[in-house]
């Protein structure tokens, strides 16, 4: 079946250091994809998206890009800032499919 | 503005307790959701729902059941709750397409005694 793996945390970063969280998935078809990102104590909320191949989804300053030919979908920021801090989800939804099937969430802590 | 609502931030309850858990979207969203999150798993789907009173079961249904009367509602019920329920319980919904957004509320963080 449909499957995402990213990659596990914590990750530690200094301010303005330049971010990656890697994300590979397996699917049929043309899934959609989805980065969401979880705040301390909150529900999740959509970071970006991309629903078909070489799309690239951006949103305060992260950027994914929708790769087909590598099954990938890794997030990346030049610059992180303490407000960062977060835990990350990258999820697929795919064509037939009705819910989301997310990884495990990494987890992201900036310091100054 | 979206909004997904969920009827308490933290519950507290006793093993063998009925719990209810609700959610309430103002989208007019056809699809509605029920995800569990637990450290280390990630969310795990429970049950979700793509039109009243209509109803397919998740990755995990096992001790938990739903009820969707209404179009904006959609609610989880532990029948008989465990301390292994012990968990954060998400809420979403969506429009049909695999290319629309899932909306998520801020969670209900249950803890069973």
């Amino acid at each position: 079946g449909d499957s995402v793996t990213q990659m596990e945390g914590p990750v530690t970063l200094s301010e303005e250091a330049f971010l990656t969280i890697n994300c590979t998935y397996t699917a049929t078809g043309y899934p959609s994809l989805f980065w969401y990102v979880q705040y301390p104590g909150e529900g999740l909320q959509l970071l970006l998206k991309a629903t078909k191949a070489d799309d690239k989804g951006s949103n305060k300053g992260f950027e994914a890009t929708y790769r087909k030919e590598t099954t990938s979908f890794h997030l990346e920021k030049g610059s992180v800032q303490v407000s960062d801090s977060a835990v990350y989800f990258c999820a697929l939804k795919g064509q037939a499919g009705t819910a989301l099937i997310f990884g495990k969430g990494t987890t992201l802590s900036v310091s100054s | 503005d979206v909004k997904v609502t969920q009827s308490s931030r933290y519950l507290v309850k006793r093993t063998g307790e009925k719990v209810f858990l609700e959610c309430v979207q103002d989208m007019d969203h056809e699809n509605m959701f029920w995800y569990r999150q637990d450290p280390g798993l990630g969310l795990r789907l429970i049950y979700f729902s793509y039109d009243v009173k209509m109803k397919e079961k998740g990755d995990i249904p096992e001790g938990y059941s739903v009820s969707r009367e209404k179009k904006e509602r959609f609610s989880l019920i532990l029948e008989s709750a465990s301390t292994n329920q012990t968990s954060m319980y998400l809420c979403a919904s969506s429009r049909p397409s695999h290319k629309e957004t899932q909306y998520f509320g801020p969670g209900t963080r249950l803890l069973v005694l």
